[in-house]
């Protein structure tokens, strides 16, 4: 089975400064790797997701991760962050022969005007 | 394109109570995966249909049931509610399916709450 921590729950950053959010998994298997992030009473929205080939990977809304297989972590890191970046983020993990996806707990951001 | 659509947005129930929570998935796609959201933690998978088979389930009783209509829109039925089980119930559908690394589209999820 393969399983999600997400390090942090709760970060605030201002408005302009760069943040990352700590993701790392485990899996005995190959994986794919995926950042969702849910605004309030709304669903969850896809950022970006790795499934081979680089391991830098850009998503939307300017957030950029990284796949680390020797440290299993897969951050996501954003250069400059907006009021409108506040929410929650989810770090999922899924095996290539699979289905199911692993969620993390979440890390919620806030942005400090 | 629709994109996923749940029903209803919010529910009461008692416990004992049975409930079924509907999804409509995205325009094309073949599969549809259910998972709990309890307040403060990430969804937890439930179960997954794929041209109306079951197709894995996590790690729920058997109160938890399903079912995927030929035009893929799909239920949830629980049976004999507990308190435990008040949450937010997500429904993500995802094309061609059995793969790993689809994406899976959420819709906006229904909120069960349990007295």
């Amino acid at each position: 089975a393969q399983s999600v921590t997400q390090l942090d729950s709760q970060v605030p950053v201002f408005e302009e400064a760069p943040v990352e959010l700590r993701c790392n998994y485990s899996s005995s298997v190959s994986v794919y790797l995926f950042w969702y992030v849910q605004y309030p009473n709304q669903g969850l929205q896809l950022l970006l997701k790795y499934l081979s080939g680089s391991t830098l990977v850009k998503g939307i809304n300017g957030f950029e991760a990284e796949f680390n297989k020797s440290q299993t972590s897969f951050h996501l890191r954003k250069p400059s962050v907006h009021i409108s970046d506040t929410a929650e983020y989810f770090c999922a993990v899924s095996a290539n022969t699979g289905n199911q996806f692993y969620f993390g707990t979440g890390t919620s951001l806030t942005v400090i005007p | 394109e629709t994109g996923v659509t749940q029903s209803p947005t919010h529910l009461i129930k008692t416990r004992g109570q049975q409930v079924t929570l509907r999804c409509s998935s995205q325009s094309g796609h073949n599969t549809v995966s259910w998972y709990q959201q309890a307040l403060g933690q990430g969804p937890q998978f439930i179960f997954q249909y794929y041209r109306e088979e079951e197709n894995g389930r996590g790690n729920f009783p058997p109160r938890f049931s399903g079912l995927q209509f030929p035009n893929y829109s799909s239920e949830l039925n629980v049976n004999a509610l507990e308190l435990d089980d008040s949450a937010l119930y997500l429904c993500a559908s995802s094309f061609p399916g059995l793969a790993g690394g689809d994406t899976q589209y959420f819709g906006p999820g229904t909120r069960l709450t349990v007295l």
